[in-house]
């Protein structure tokens, strides 16, 4: 079965420091990966996907993601966070091969508060 | 602004009511998703639609319908509100169905508050 998983629900970091949230996936096929940040009273918006090619993403404000395969991780990171980088982050799967369900699963959230 | 449009932003309502919250999605969108958030926990799925035609439904309960008119348009309808339904519900849009890529946009949601 397809799920997606962030064994984190808080990860404090000092500001400057490098910071990185966690992410584990499960599908039968080949992925695609999604990270999506939420800030206070705001709807998600999308930092960076995985689809193919390079296992390192980047995207909005720095961000970056490494895909690994062999331990079906998909960590968020940044090597200097800002304190207004704390907000609320998703991570998210969809197998594109799995038809007539839905196929599009994010994990429970991880909130990340950069200390100043 | 995403381009997704959610009204209303804020509704407080009784137990018992019925409540309809809209969506539009942004141009060029097919797909209208819609999702439940409860005090800053996960998001919850509720129903996907593809072009006027639901796709795949999720964790909504059978007081909870939902439709996407011709225009694109999706409205989310909750009936016999119950307290536990207050919650931030969020749509999104993406311009395929399921097997594409492509990254959903979100609105900025509608809080309901059920007292």
């Amino acid at each position: 079965a397809q799920s997606v998983a962030q064994p984190e629900d808080q990860v404090n970091v000092a500001e400057g420091n490098p910071l990185t949230v966690k992410c584990t996936y499960s599908v039968s096929g080949n992925p695609y990966l999604f990270w999506y940040v939420q800030y206070p009273n705001r709807g998600l918006q999308f930092l960076l996907k995985y689809i193919t090619g390079d296992n390192l993403v980047k995207g909005s404000y720095g961000f970056e993601a490494e895909f690994n395969k062999s331990q079906t991780s998909f960590h968020l990171k940044k090597p200097s966070a800002l304190v207004s980088d704390s907000a609320l982050y998703f991570c998210a799967v969809r197998d594109p091969a799995q038809t007539g369900a839905n196929n599009l699963f994010f994990g429970t959230g991880t909130r990340l508060t950069v200390i100043p | 602004d995403s381009g997704v449009t959610q009204t209303p932003k804020h509704l407080i309502t009784a137990t018992g009511q019925r409540v309809t919250l809209r969506c539009s999605p942004r141009s060029g969108d097919l797909s209208v998703y819609w999702y439940q958030q409860s005090l800053d926990q996960g998001l919850q799925f509720l129903i996907h639609y593809y072009n006027g035609e639901e796709r795949a439904k999720g964790n909504i309960l059978e007081r909870f319908s939902a439709q996407q008119f011709p225009d694109l348009h999706s409205e989310l309808n909750l009936s016999s509100l119950e307290l536990g339904d207050s919650a931030l519900y969020f749509c999104a849009s993406e311009k395929q169905g399921r097997s594409g890529a492509n990254v959903l946009t979100f609105g900025a949601g509608s809080r309901l508050t059920v007292l």
